[in-house]
């Protein structure tokens, strides 16, 4: 069965400070690893890796890929209060289907 | 432009009864999920359609749930006789695409159903 486990689990940081956000999977017939942030509503997409070492980056979010280790981590320099949210991370796994077995999420709370 | 939408947002309904819930994805995406999230969880898969073809059920927990897209678009996640355990979020996600950037989904707002 495939699994994906983020951690921490819950994490408070400083506005300003940099976080680091984990996420280790087991799957069979590895395709794509994906972060999304939850908020109150729906997760939004963040980035897609599918090869190791390229790191993915967006203004000040960044995550990347090891594929030997079989993790990835996301990145958050400069944390500001509307970081806060859930950060999923998703593992796409198999041929002929397309479905995400997600992680628990870590959540993330910024204080100012 | 207009994002996954769901309804109803919230139902509440009794045990035994049947719900429907629908998705209305982006418009021009071909591919539609359905997730159910449960508390303190990331969302779980049910099915998934492209166009209106149900290409994978394996999610489905048991025969009560069951998912259509009869037209290729607007989709209806029906579980029958409900029990208490159903309660959770429902979540829909829409895809552009049927290859590798499927997994790029965008998720609706959930359907919060509660069984009492």
């Amino acid at each position: 069965e495939d699994k994906v486990v983020q951690s921490p689990l819950s994490l408070v940081v400083h506005e300003g400070d940099t976080v680091t956000l984990n996420c280790s999977y087991e799957v069979t017939n590895f395709r794509s690893l994906l972060w999304y942030k939850q908020e109150k509503k729906a997760p939004t997409f963040l980035f897609m890796l599918t090869s190791s070492g390229i790191e993915k980056k967006s203004g000040r979010l960044s995550s990347i890929l090891d594929k030997k280790e079989l993790f990835s981590i996301l990145n958050i320099t400069a944390t500001q209060t509307g970081d806060s949210a859930v950060y999923l991370c998703a593992v796409h796994s198999g041929a002929g289907s397309y479905q995400l077995t997600f992680g628990k999420g870590t959540k993330l709370s910024v204080i100012p | 432009g207009a994002g996954v939408s769901q309804s109803p947002r919230y139902k509440v309904t009794k045990r035994g009864q049947d719900v429907a819930l629908r998705c209305d994805p982006i418009s021009g995406h071909v591919s539609l999920y359905w997730y159910r999230q449960a508390l303190g969880q990331g969302p779980e898969f049910l099915t998934y359609f492209n166009y209106e073809a149900q290409q994978d059920k394996s999610g489905l927990p048991n025969d009560r749930f069951s998912a259509e897209r009869p037209e290729g678009s607007i989709s209806t996640l029906t579980i029958q006789r409900t029990e208490q355990r159903d309660s959770a979020m429902y979540r829909c996600a829409s895809s552009h695409y049927t290859g590798l950037r499927s997994y790029e989904q965008y998720f609706g707002p959930g359907t919060r159903l509660t069984v009492t």
